[in-house]
């Protein structure tokens, strides 16, 4: 059974600070994994979409990584900003579904 | 850009009652989803649906839970008989495809059960 974990749980950093956020997954049989973001009480904003052919996928400041082999993801966020604060979640896909991990909880201080 | 779009953005109903979560996926997608999350908790997959049939369902959908496209371009959730527990963030996907493709995430619907 796929299960998803994300370290670390929450994660506070002041701004300017290069990061990273970790997921890991103990099913490499995927199709893809996917971060998004989630303010507090609101929806998902997807982020990166990383196919599992591929390595790494890029968005401005944001840079995610594949390593299926040993199911690990990493979200590197580059010059951190305080509207940068929100959970980061992590999801793979395996056959219809998305499997969601439990997410950072990052704050970027001003 | 297209959107999902769900209603209402917040639902408050008595346990017992029955409730219909609604949702319009982007236009020209096949695959429907429902997540759900409890305060604090992962988002959970519950089902999926294409061509006007489940294609996969999770423990959590019971027989108290349905799905239907009940015409063109909504995509409903109904809880038949509402219990504490299914008070959550109740979230809305769609995709072109399957299995590669990308799930668009609705803005979710919060159910509160009193």
């Amino acid at each position: 059974k796929q299960e998803v974990t994300q370290i670390p749980a929450a994660l506070s950093v002041p701004e300017g600070e290069n990061l990273v956020l970790n997921c890991s997954f103990t099913d490499s049989a995927i199709y893809n994994l996917q971060w998004f973001r989630q303010d507090p009480g609101k929806g998902l904003t997807s982020l990166l979409l990383i196919q599992s052919s591929q390595r790494e996928q890029t968005s401005g400041r944001l840079n995610a990584s594949l390593d299926k082999s040993s199911g690990r993801s990493t979200l590197y966020i580059a010059a951190s900003q305080p509207g940068d604060s929100a959970t980061y979640l992590c999801a793979v896909r395996a056959t219809y579904k998305y499997i969601f991990g439990t997410g950072t909880r990052l704050k970027v201080l001003a | 850009e297209p959107e999902v779009t769900q209603t209402p953005s917040h639902q408050v109903t008595q346990m017992g009652q029955e409730v219909i979560l609604r949702c319009v996926p982007i236009s020209n997608h096949l695959y429907f989803y429902w997540y759900r999350q409890i305060l604090g908790q992962k988002v959970e997959f519950l089902v999926s649906f294409y061509n006007n049939e489940i294609s996969e369902k999770s423990e959590i959908f019971d027989d108290q839970f349905s799905v239907e496209r009940p015409d063109g371009s909504n995509f409903t959730l109904k809880i038949r008989s509402t219990k504490l527990e299914d008070s959550a963030m109740y979230f809305c996907a769609s995709s072109v495809g399957t299995t590669y493709y990308e799930q668009y995430f609705g803005p979710g619907t919060r159910l509160t059960v009193t």
